[in-house]
């Protein structure tokens, strides 16, 4: 998907264990945003952000943690890993024209074990 | 009650048939109505969308909305193999974005 990178594509960690899902898009978008997809339940969203500074809870966002220093990266951090946490993990940007303009990345496939 | 049902499926069509996928959603606020396609460990990627109630066609593929029964669908014409994905709709108010769980289609050949 043009535009959003996300690294890595595969991550396996162990439970109790921290790492941080990478996020990156060059379209100078203000808005981007965090989902985790699992079997029935649609895309959910974790966390979103509407500019360098400024970030804000959607309707998962316990467990997880984000930051924005800059327009270009939103990292999602997961500080203490849990099994419920193993879904897959979207991140998505979109630009002033709203939803037309969301760009999805690859997506971050993680297990907890 | 779900701000948007979707029908799981999954649906398995021969190739040529018109496939219809619907949802309903629950809120009459909700402004726009999209529809994304997902395939297989790939990011879902906008296929189409409307905001008002009527059609709107763009090649094979038809959009619906009904406001005044809260149903959307897509209809995919002359269906093929390539259109095999997971088709997800998407409706948004604000910065409130409610995805439906996505219907998995596969056309065979």
């Amino acid at each position: 998907n043009a535009g959003v990178t996300q690294t890595p594509k595969f991550q396996v960690l162990k439970t109790g264990q921290s790492m941080t899902l990478q996020c990156a898009q060059d379209m100078n978008h203000e808005y981007m945003s965090w989902y985790r997809q699992d079997p029935g339940m649609g895309l959910r969203l974790i966390h979103y952000s509407v500019g360098a500074g400024i970030t804000d809870q959607g309707e998962v966002p316990n467990g997880y943690n984000v930051s924005r220093s800059t327009t270009e990266d939103f990292p999602l951090r997961l500080l203490s890993a849990a099994p419920s946490q193993t879904s897959v993990y979207f991140c998505a940007s979109r630009g002033g024209g709203g939803w037309t303009e969301a760009f999805f990345g690859q997506g971050t496939r993680l297990t907890v074990v | 009650q779900k701000e948007v049902e979707q029908d799981p499926g999954p649906l398995s069509v021969p190739e040529g048939a018109i496939v219809s996928l619907n949802c309903t959603y629950s809120n009459s606020a909700f402004q726009y109505f999209m529809w994304y396609r997902q395939y297989s460990r790939k990011g879902p990627e906008l296929l189409m969308y409307t905001y008002s109630s009527g059609n709107k066609e763009d090649g094979r593929f038809t959009a619906q909305v009904d406001k005044s029964s809260k149903y959307i669908s897509l209809f995919i014409r002359d269906s093929q193999p390539s259109d095999s994905a997971t088709y997800l709709c998407a409706i948004i108010t604000g910065n409130q974005f409610y995805f439906g769980t996505g219907t998995s289609l596969t056309v065979i050949p």
